[in-house]
This record gives C-alpha cells, sequence and structure tokens, in this order.
C-alpha cells in the first residue's frame, strides 16, 4: 500500500522567502507529526497532529513556523521569512492511533536548502 | 546529554560480524523503539520493546531492555552490507502518550 508521502523532496529557496512543505499521510493514520533533521543530527519534535488539530506545538522554533492539517489528511508546514538556519531536512510521520505505542510511519522528507 | 542518546556515533564492521548498538535515556518510559534510516530517505521502524520486557528478537535483531540502568541495545547479527545505515532509539521521554524522543543515531557501516 501507498506509504507516507512528502513534497517536494527537495527544496532551495533563498533567505526571506516562505516555503510551504507538504505531507500525505498513510490513510487512516489519525495522528501526524513533523520532526527536523540537521545534517548528521537526530530528529527534533515540531508538531504533533491528533486528527486535524494540533495539541502540541511545543516544538516549533518561532512564529515563523506554522503547520495545519485538514481532513485528517494532507498537512502542510509553512515557514516564513526562511533563514539560513532553517536548512534541514523536515520528515511528516503518520500514525494509526497517535500514542506512543504506535510505530511511527515516515516519508523520506523534503531537504530544504536557504542560501 | 539528551534522550535516548545512542553509542557508538559511528561503527565500521566487515560482513559476517555482529554489530551492537547502545542506547540510554533519563526519564520512566512506557516503550522503547529502534529505527533505522537508510541514506536519504525516511526512518524504518525495526522494533519495540516495551518496558516490561526484557529481551526481543526480531529476524536477525535483538533488542534489550534494561530499566535500572535505563539503558537499551540493538544487535545485528550475521550482517550484511545491505543493514549500512544509521540506527535510531526513540522513547516516550516522561511518560508522553504520543511523543517519541530520538537521539542521534549510530552510523554502521557494514564493509563486504
Amino acid at each position: 500500500g501507498a506509504g507516507v508521502s512528502q513534497s517536494p523532496s527537495n527544496k532551495v529557496t533563498e533567505k526571506g522567502k516562505d516555503v510551504e512543505l507538504r505531507c500525505d499521510p498513510i490513510s487512516g493514520h489519525t495522528a501526524l507529526y513533523w520532526y527536523r533533521q540537521r545534517l548528521g543530527q537526530g530528529l527534533e519534535f515540531l508538531i504533533y497532529f491528533q486528527g486535524n488539530s494540533a495539541p502540541d506545538k511545543s516544538g516549533l522554533p518561532s512564529d515563523r513556523f506554522s503547520a495545519e492539517r485538514t481532513g485528517e489528511s494532507v498537512s502542510t508546514l509553512t515557514i516564513q521569512r526562511t533563514q539560513q538556519e532553517d536548512s534541514a531536512v523536515y520528515l511528516c510521520a503518520s500514525s494509526r492511533q497517535g500514542n506512543s505505542n504506535s510505530p511511527l510511519h515516515f516519508g523520506n522528507g523534503t531537504r530544504l536548502t536557504v542560501t | 546529554s539528551q534522550q535516548g542518546e545512542e553509542d557508538p556515533q559511528a561503527l565500521s564492521i566487515q560482513e559476517g560480524e555482529n554489530a551492537t548498538m547502545n542506547c540510554s535515556y533519563k526519564t520512566s518510559i512506557n516503550n522503547l523503539q529502534w529505527y533505522r534510516q537508510n541514506s536519504g530517505r525516511g526512518l524504518v521502524h525495526l522494533i519495540l520493546i516495551r518496558s516490561n520486557e526484557r529481551e526481543k528478537h526480531s529476524g536477525r535483531l535483538r533488542v534489550t531492555l534494561d530499566t535500572s540502568k535505563k539503558s537499551s541495545s540493538l544487535l545485528i547479527t550475521a550482517s550484511r552490507a545491505a543493514d549500512t545505515a544509521s540506527y535510531f532509539c526513540a522513547d516516550n521521554s516522561g511518560g508522553s502518550n504520543y511523543k517519541l524522543t530520538f537521539g542521534k543515531g549510530t552510523l554502521l557501516t557494514v564493509n563486504p
């Protein structure tokens, strides 16, 4: 079956521009997560959705970052006025139930480069 | 240091050898999970071990959990070149019901 799909796979943008990253989770998965992975580092939690609501946005680094989810499906992560420190791979994951016993299914990520 | 830290940071072995990676955590957990990441790809779930379990097997993988030492190990037996990847442990630090906290990973290189 289809896995988690992320687009674009690569994005190069100029400092100061806005970017939108898209995630299509596995159908029927109620939980959706965004993580950020800097080069050679582990994963940094950004935000968690259960259905269309985001009970935990605690990982968003600044108010330039926002995310939404519609139809209990697609999610977009928006970064406004991008900075060079935003360069990283942004990973989306979904899980069936969103509890800590449910394995996460990851997409292949969007590699964002801010020049 | 960081919750869910793996060691070593990098490990290079020959095909056929066993690879052992360790992970430590700081707060209470309900379970601990191991994931694998091939270069340029997302993470793939390997195995989950619950806090009341001490050992779990899946194919060539063996995971142990020592809650008294707040540590876990992942053993890959009879390694293959295709096992070359980064391996991460993840836990629900502080008993979170939904959030997994990942370590920095161990980069395993299996030389043919």
